[in-house]
């Protein structure tokens, strides 16, 4: 799979949109890019994925780049509660469901 | 939306001892399912590939003869610790892909396991 890099740490103020980016730029034809997120002590939830549409749903917006060597997750109106985690991975559909995790970036969200 | 539960949440046990966790999917069928091992400050390490109805796939240097899988069905994995040690303490995670067409091969986690072995 694809490796992704992604900034350490942000922090974004309660309220504003947070937008975390994540390069992928050796992503191949056949994969998508998913994000997940962990919040302290829980296991990882699902946020949203993306092949080379923009996508959105009620959690967030991804924005992927034509070249989709990079893409954007925003959360639109950022809350305390979205402090966590916040992990991009590249993988194929064809993939059992094999997740390679990196080291994602620590939102850290301030009132 | 899809759910997969682990028990217990957490466990303390005593050095030497084996412990089981379990992996359940609730709402969908998962012929694959995933163990992950994380420490404190750390990402999430994948352990190995449970597969139902054959052996599980260990990823380089994870004993398999000490992290015991079995995917007895198509809802259920386990994971026994055997003869756990401290250096064993940690946060277990498993995951499962919901294979269903309106899931769109999302994956779903746990919400994990704290072992604590003294």
């Amino acid at each position: 799979d694809a490796k992704t890099t992604q900034p350490p740490s942000m922090d974004c103020a309660e309220g504003r949109a947070a937008n975390l980016p994540c390069n992928h730029s050796t992503i191949s034809g056949n994969e998508y890019v998913y994000w997940y997120r962990q919040i302290h002590s829980q296991g990882p939830q699902y946020i949203i994925h993306g092949l080379k549409n923009n996508e959105t749903n009620e959690m967030a917006s991804l924005i992927i780049t034509e070249d989709r060597k990079s893409s954007t997750l925003i959360l639109p109106h950022a809350t305390l509660r979205d402090t966590a985690v916040y992990y991009c991975i590249v993988r194929p559909t064809s993939n059992t469901g094999k997740l390679i995790f990196g080291q994602g970036t620590t939102l850290q969200v301030k009132p | 939306g899809a759910v997969v539960s682990q028990h217990p949440s957490w466990v303390i046990c005593k050095s030497g001892t084996s412990v089981k966790i379990e992996c359940r999917s609730l709402d969908f069928q998962a012929t694959t399912m995933f163990w992950y091992r994380q420490f404190p400050k750390q990402s999430l390490m994948l352990m190995a590939t449970s597969n139902e109805g054959s052996k599980a796939t260990y990823e380089q240097g994870v004993e398999k003869d000490k992290f015991l899988i079995n995917h007895a069905s198509l809802t259920l994995s386990t994971l026994t610790v055997t003869s756990a040690h401290p250096e064993d303490s940690s946060f277990y995670i498993c995951s499962a892909k919901d294979r269903s067409w309106f899931a769109g091969n999302t994956i779903y986690f746990g919400e994990g396991s704290w072992l604590t072995v003294v």
